[in-house]
């Protein structure tokens, strides 16, 4: 199994609040990237980093921002939680850009 | 955004049966990735495809990318109770180059 471990697991928090999810790898790959994953929708591409400082927005970005000031971690920031982004989030990395990506164990936040 | 429509959505088998599932798109794909889910965890990669024709096997899994480069399918010979779980397909298209990922097929194993 690729190194990859995400904390918290689980989370809940109240509306407004900020939060911050971590991702932390031991693999060295470059890539790093952060899905949601929702009943009907599949994975979705949040956020993902090419590199230390290096990120982009991926499909459903909107109140979400990253940070990657070290290859083995990748964060994920919610400013100001809301109920809709109640969610499983899944940390993934890969050697290259999409290339068959591994992926964490996942965290469930709740916002209530 | 772009669709992968993944068929069946649920499946119920008994044990030792064999398993068909695919993923169809009406755009062209470079790469097909196959990836299992069990409950509270995250998904784990099958098998990567990367010609069009290419057939590859895990096991007991063997997966094909379509020679029209707009589907994938995976098969599970003899099924075990192990093999319960969600099965994902996921694509990327050429020209985008971010995974596309389908809703999952959901495996049950029938006593």
């Amino acid at each position: 199994d690729a190194g990859i471990t995400q904390s918290p697991r689980h989370k809940v928090t109240e509306t407004g609040t900020p939060v911050t999810l971590r991702c932390h790898q031991t693999e060295n790959h470059r890539y790093m990237y952060w899905y949601r994953q929702d009943p009907g929708h599949g994975l979705r591409l949040i956020h993902y980093s090419y590199g230390v400082k290096d990120t982009d927005k991926g499909e459903v970005s909107d109140g979400y921002s990253v940070s990657r000031s070290k290859t083995e971690d990748f964060l994920l920031t919610l400013e100001s939680a809301t109920s809709s982004q109640t969610s499983v989030y899944f940390c993934a990395i890969s050697e290259s850009f999409v290339y068959e990506q591994y992926f964490g164990p996942g965290t469930r936040l709740t916002v209530t | 955004g772009q669709q992968l429509n993944q068929s069946p959505q649920s499946m119920f088998i008994q044990e030792g049966e064999d398993v068909s599932m695919n993923c169809t798109s009406s755009s062209i794909f470079n790469t097909w990735l196959w990836y299992k889910q069990d409950p509270g965890e995250g998904p784990v990669l099958l098998i990567a495809l990367y010609k069009a024709g290419e057939l590859t096997s895990n096991g007991r899994l063997t997966a094909q990318f379509g020679i029209t480069r707009k589907d994938s399918f995976l098969n599970i010979s003899a099924s075990i109770p192990s093999d319960v779980g969600i099965y994902f397909c996921a694509g990327q298209l050429r020209g985008n180059e971010k995974l596309t990922f389908g809703t999952g097929t959901r495996l049950t194993i029938i006593p």
